[in-house]
């Protein structure tokens, strides 16, 4: 998997827009961004994808910069029930998951 | 669609002894994965396989085996339990295509304690 960067951790107000971040520079041309998110004990839940262009569906948008060298998702009004860590993976053969950001949802 | 199966969902193993954990998926998915996650930490990638027949190995592989004889079934060996083996077992599955891979399914997890 192509290496990506996340900040540890994050806190959000709820009601307001959870911006997480990820730096992926050394993806290459034909790679996706996928992310993923594992709310406490159970397996991950899929998120989002895309390859250059943003996207978005019923859960979160994904931003890719045009450089595709970092991504962003937005969970647009976040609850206490996106409180999760969130993965951010460019997969190549295999699907390694990294530390990921956890993500804290507060009253 | 029954998704992503796991048996047992809970085990208790001594050191030294063996066991398989299973995994089973019903969406005719390509790739399947074996990850443990150790308390605290992230998932860590053990082995994997992109079809019935191939396999190969990922972050973690020491101390499990692994076979894909069918497109549905992908177990998971442990051949001498140690107490650093002691870990939620999670299974997941995807489907490859030409323009990315679509998304991976996890099962729910088998929680293995070795004593």
């Amino acid at each position: 998997d192509a290496k990506t960067t996340q900040p540890p951790s994050m806190d959000c107000a709820e009601g307001r827009a959870a911006n997480l971040p990820c730096n992926h520079s050394t993806i290459s041309g034909n790679e996706y961004v996928y992310w993923y998110r594992q709310i406490h004990s159970q397996g991950p839940q899929y998120i989002i994808h895309g390859l250059k262009n943003n996207e978005t569906n019923e859960m979160a948008s994904l931003i890719i910069t045009e450089d595709r060298k970092s991504s962003t998702l937005i969970l647009p009004h976040a609850t206490l029930r996106d409180t999760a860590v969130y993965y951010c993976i460019v997969p190549r053969n295999d699907m390694r998951f990294g530390a990921g950001t956890r993500l804290t949802v507060k009253p | 669609n029954a998704g992503v199966t796991q048996t047992p969902k809970f085990r208790i193993l001594k050191i030294g002894q063996s066991m398989t954990l299973q995994c089973a998926q019903d969406m005719n998915h390509n790739y399947m994965y074996w990850y443990r996650q150790d308390p605290g930490m992230g998932l860590k990638l053990i082995y994997y396989s992109v079809g019935a027949g191939i396999t190969d190995k990922g972050e973690v592989p020491n101390g499990y085996n692994v076979s894909r004889s069918t497109t549905e079934d992908f177990p998971l060996r442990l051949e001498l339990a140690a107490p650093s083996q002691t870990s939620v077992y999670f299974c997941a599955s995807g489907l490859w295509l030409m323009r990315g891979r679509e998304t991976q399914y996890f099962g729910p997890g088998t929680r293995l304690l070795v004593l």
